[in-house]
């Protein structure tokens, strides 16, 4: 399978917990994104990746939440001192500097106790 | 400001009509126009986008859409509904206007679309 893969596919944790998600982008796309959706929305931008560099955040992306993509190849998105109010699916989407497409991942599901 | 309206949360059809999902949109400048599926528990799964040229765009799974700049509209429709498009679909678009957001999606909330037998 050659499409965005995510993981974990689902990950409980206890309010306060610190959780990491992993995104690996379709190979040859140098471009990623960081979506969160919750229940009854549609997804909503986090975070920007062109290659390595991180271009964008959006102010949802508050200090308890990081990004990285170190060698311009998967990504980690990092969220510390989780609240319930964090509960969503993360998406992760890639696209290519040659189409405006964004193919998303499956999604990692979070719940927050 | 960028915003995607789906003004209806659901639509019901039988199987064998036609399907229409609305969605309007509004941005500063220039819209790429996208439609996405979203099946339960599952990420988002590309179905068409509108960039420039032919107003009426073609997509997967017998899918097409019809983008109109005066209405500021992007409608995804199927001549003929099947079962198995039963899902959550989302309309997005892109701000192409000079300065905007680098590739940031604005998503609409979604509509629920069953087509019953």
């Amino acid at each position: 399978d050659t499409g965005v893969s995510q993981n974990p596919r689902h990950k409980i944790t206890k309010r306060g917990q610190n959780v990491t998600f992993r995104c690996d982008p379709i190979s040859e796309h140098n471009r990623l994104y960081w979506y969160r959706q919750t229940l009854g929305q549609g997804p909503e931008f986090l975070t920007y990746f062109q290659n390595e560099a991180q271009l964008e955040k959006s102010r949802l992306l508050s200090d308890r939440f990081s990004a990285e993509r170190p060698k311009g190849s998967f990504s980690t998105l990092e969220i510390q001192r989780t609240e319930q109010g964090d509960s969503a699916m993360y998406l992760c989407a890639s696209s290519s500097v040659h189409t405006d497409t964004q193919y998303f991942g499956p999604g990692t599901r979070l719940t927050v106790l | 400001a960028q915003s995607v309206a789906q003004p209806e949360d659901q639509v019901n059809v039988a199987e064998g009509n036609p399907l229409t999902v609305k969605c309007t949109y509004s941005v500063s400048g220039n819209p790429y126009l996208f439609w996405y599926v979203q099946y339960p528990n599952r990420g988002l799964q590309f179905l068409l986008k509108y960039i420039t040229g032919d107003n009426l765009v073609k997509g997967s799974y017998g899918f097409e859409a019809e983008f109109n700049k005066s209405q500021t509209s992007f409608h995804l429709k199927k001549p003929s509904a099947l079962v198995s498009d039963s899902a959550l679909y989302f309309c997005a678009v892109r701000d192409m206007s000079r300065g905007s957001t680098l590739g940031r999606l604005y998503f609409g909330r979604g509509t629920q679309l069953t087509v019953w037998p």
